[in-house]
């Protein structure tokens, strides 16, 4: 139990393009989940917290403009980087929240901004 | 003072010994404490979480909590060079509700050396 899928796994754009990722728990209702960014050799920085149904809350320094999120349903976030830019590139997490007590996290999406 | 702190490594212990690894939080409101292992160019995965003074073991793997001096640490007994990853130490305030987000240390990597 507790799988959480991300897509895609892997995207290449141009910069001042737009990117959707998509984070999905399979297998429970995450009433929460939240987003991640890592850096090469970085620990895993929370950028916003997602409630399902709700407006998502954003760390400080993190951009809610650039980094839009939408959590439609209690199964599905969405996390689009628009008009991307090389220092945007990098590993992607979502983590997806049941109401008990942990996170669990997704596959990552790794982004290339050229 | 960072929130969460953990020596970077690498940590290099032989195959068959006792990896410990250490954690210290700075938050004393901190109630949760969870291990995950991330392995290069994958996201995390749990391992174990704590939330009681003492030890948890689960397998091969031991936590220790002790709030008082604000330190956490996990034990791998038996290690295996399967073992080798980096591995993130995460506190949470609450005890219960995933919704309360996760401040992550920035990993120790450990080297399970044959």
């Amino acid at each position: 139990g507790a799988v959480v899928s991300q897509h895609p796994s892997r995207v290449i754009c141009k910069s001042g393009t737009s990117v959707k990722i998509e984070c999905r728990s399979l297998d429970f209702q995450a009433t929460t989940m939240f987003w991640y960014r890592q850096f090469p050799k970085q620990s895993l920085m929370l950028m916003a917290t997602s409630n399902e149904g709700s407006k998502a809350t954003y760390e400080q320094g993190v951009e809610k403009d650039k980094f839009l999120i939408n959590h439609a349903s209690l199964t599905l976030s969405t996390l689009t980087v628009t008009s991307a830019h090389p220092e945007d590139s990098s590993f992607y997490i979502c983590s997806a929240s049941p109401s008990s007590d942990t996170q669990y996290f997704g596959p990552g999406t790794r982004l290339t901004v050229l | 003072q960072k929130e969460v702190e953990q020596n970077s490594g690498p940590l290099s212990v032989p195959e068959g010994a006792i990896a410990s690894l250490n954690c210290t939080y700075s938050d004393r409101g901190s109630q949760s404490f969870f291990w995950y292992r991330q392995y290069s160019g994958k996201s995390p995965e749990l391992i174990m979480f704590i939330y009681s003074n003492g030890d948890k073991e689960d397998g091969r793997f031991t936590a220790q909590l002790n709030k008082a001096s604000q330190y956490v640490s996990l034990l791998i007994r038996d290690s295996q060079p399967s073992d080798s990853a980096t591995y993130l130490c995460a506190v949470r305030r609450g005890i219960t509700g995933g919704g309360n987000k996760l401040t992550f240390g920035t990993g120790t990597q450990l080297k399970v050396e044959l």
